[in-house]
């Protein structure tokens, strides 16, 4: 069965602090990972998208790390900063026509 | 447009009624995709158009959904016979064509069913 879990399901963490969220999927033919961002009340916002052949990707303070052999992704977030707090949600395409799975989110608290 | 458009923002309607969701995606998109997000859950796929053709409907969750879309641009999400459960955040995404394009969301459709 097509899955993607996300972990933690909430973290809070200190403003300047460091983050990794964790996303393990077993979507299969792999095509490609995304990582979003949800402010709430707001739509999801596209941080990065990896393919099978890219193991990290950066976005400002936001990397991500892909290792497709054991499915497992990461998300990493540097010196975290109030705005940070959101939603962020791990998304598994898979080859073959489209079949799109999402995780359920891991909720970020960013306090000062 | 510069963005997904989704209207109305906010919809409150009265169980058994019907709603007509709206979404105008990105100029020159050909993908679009509705999606629903309950209240502190994680986003579920509901239907994915590629043009006016929808190869994915397997996430519709009964025959009261339906979903068209015309001209290979706005699209609409049909509900007939709105039950309470129904309410949502309903989001509307749009890419370009192909797997690994990038989906931008609009700000999606809070419906409430009373």
């Amino acid at each position: 069965k097509n899955q993607v879990e996300q972990s933690p399901q909430s973290l809070i963490i200190l403003e300047g602090k460091n983050c990794t969220l964790q996303c393990n999927y077993t979507v299969s033919p792999f095509s490609n990972l995304r990582w979003y961002k949800q402010d709430t009340g707001r739509g999801p916002v596209s941080l990065t998208i990896m393919t099978f052949s890219e193991n990290t990707k950066s976005n400002g303070r936001y990397t991500a790390t892909l290792d497709a052999d054991t499915k497992q992704s990461s998300l990493h977030i540097t010196a975290s900063q109030l705005s940070d707090s959101a939603s962020y949600i791990c998304v598994v395409s898979a080859t073959g026509g489209f079949k799109t799975i999402f995780g359920a989110g891991t909720r970020l608290f960013v306090k000062a | 447009g510069a963005g997904v458009s989704q209207s109305p923002s906010n919809k409150v309607t009265e169980k058994g009624k019907d709603v007509e969701l709206r979404c105008d995606p990105i100029s020159g998109h050909t993908a679009l995709y509705w999606y629903r997000q309950s209240l502190g859950q994680g986003l579920e796929f509901l239907i994915y158009f590629q043009g006016n053709s929808a190869p994915d409907k397997s996430g519709l969750p009964s025959d009261r959904f339906s979903a068209e879309r015309t001209g290979g641009s706005v699209s609409t999400l049909t509900i007939q016979r709105t039950q309470q459960e129904d309410s949502a955040v309903y989001l509307c995404a749009s890419s370009l064509a192909g797997a690994n394009t990038e989906a931008f969301f609009g700000q999606g459709t809070r419906l409430t069913v009373v």
